[in-house]
């Protein structure tokens, strides 16, 4: 199994991006995924979380309402879809499959003027 | 939300020491099975964290038996029997019973 971030970067305040988490080896549909992110010096942050199988989609309070995880079975890829973005959303975002077991490299999101 | 309280927060540690890790919970982490839903990380230098143990106390395939997780009502250690030199990182413990999921501030253990 393999989980490949992409889609980071610079973005304004304000501004939205999207990531990519392109999955091999499963079934994407078939697997609970979540986003968890790391400021710089910061501990771990679980971010958000969907369901296998499932509608169910969970989010932690600092991004409900700003943010969407979704999925494509067409492209076996996970998403994570950010809008509002503030300076305290600067991180590196990391998909992870299943109950924490596999994760991907991570993928950068710095917010700022 | 479900506060998790780790400590110490830096632990220098003798190779070939045992070291300990300490990680209270607001909350019970009980569900209906029985297990306790307390994970614990290892995060290496420029590397994703790696899980070590899952629902407190079980440890995941291929990480070595120096590593053990044990669970007193809501207190959870992380056991190192011997440190070794890569085992030097951040270790984090992660409640996944209560939404929202929460971690705790993370332990750096280096060597002395």
């Amino acid at each position: 199994v393999q989980l490949l971030e992409s889609g980071g970067g610079l973005v304004q305040p304000g501004g939205s991006l999207r990531l990519s988490c392109g999955v091999s080896g499963i079934n994407v549909m078939n697997s609970d995924m979540s986003w968890v992110r790391q400021a710089p010096g910061k501990r771990l942050e679980w971010v958000s979380y969907i369901q296998a199988s499932g509608p169910d989609t969970y989010y932690a309070d600092s991004v409900k309402g700003r943010f969407s995880i979704s999925r494509d079975a067409s492209k076996n890829t996970l998403y994570l879809q950010m809008s509002s973005l503030r300076a305290e959303d600067t991180a590196v975002y990391y998909c992870v499959q299943g109950h924490f077991i596999i994760w991907g490299q991570g993928t950068q999101v710095t917010v700022s003027s | 939300d479900v506060v998790l309280t780790q400590s110490p927060l830096s632990l220098p540690v003798t190779l070939g020491q045992p070291a300990s890790i300490s990680c209270r919970s607001s909350q019970s982490l009980v569900y209906s099975d029985g297990y306790s839903y307390l994970t614990w990380f290892q995060e290496r230098p420029g590397q994703p964290p790696r899980r070590l143990i899952y629902q407190a106390s079980i440890r995941d395939s291929g990480v070595p038996d120096r590593f053990s997780g044990t669970e007193s009502g809501t207190d959870f250690t992380l056991k190192i029997s011997g440190v070794e030199a890569e085992d030097v990182g951040v270790y984090y413990c992660m409640q996944v019973r209560h939404w929202p999921w929460t971690f705790g501030q993370g332990t750096k253990v280096e060597i002395k």
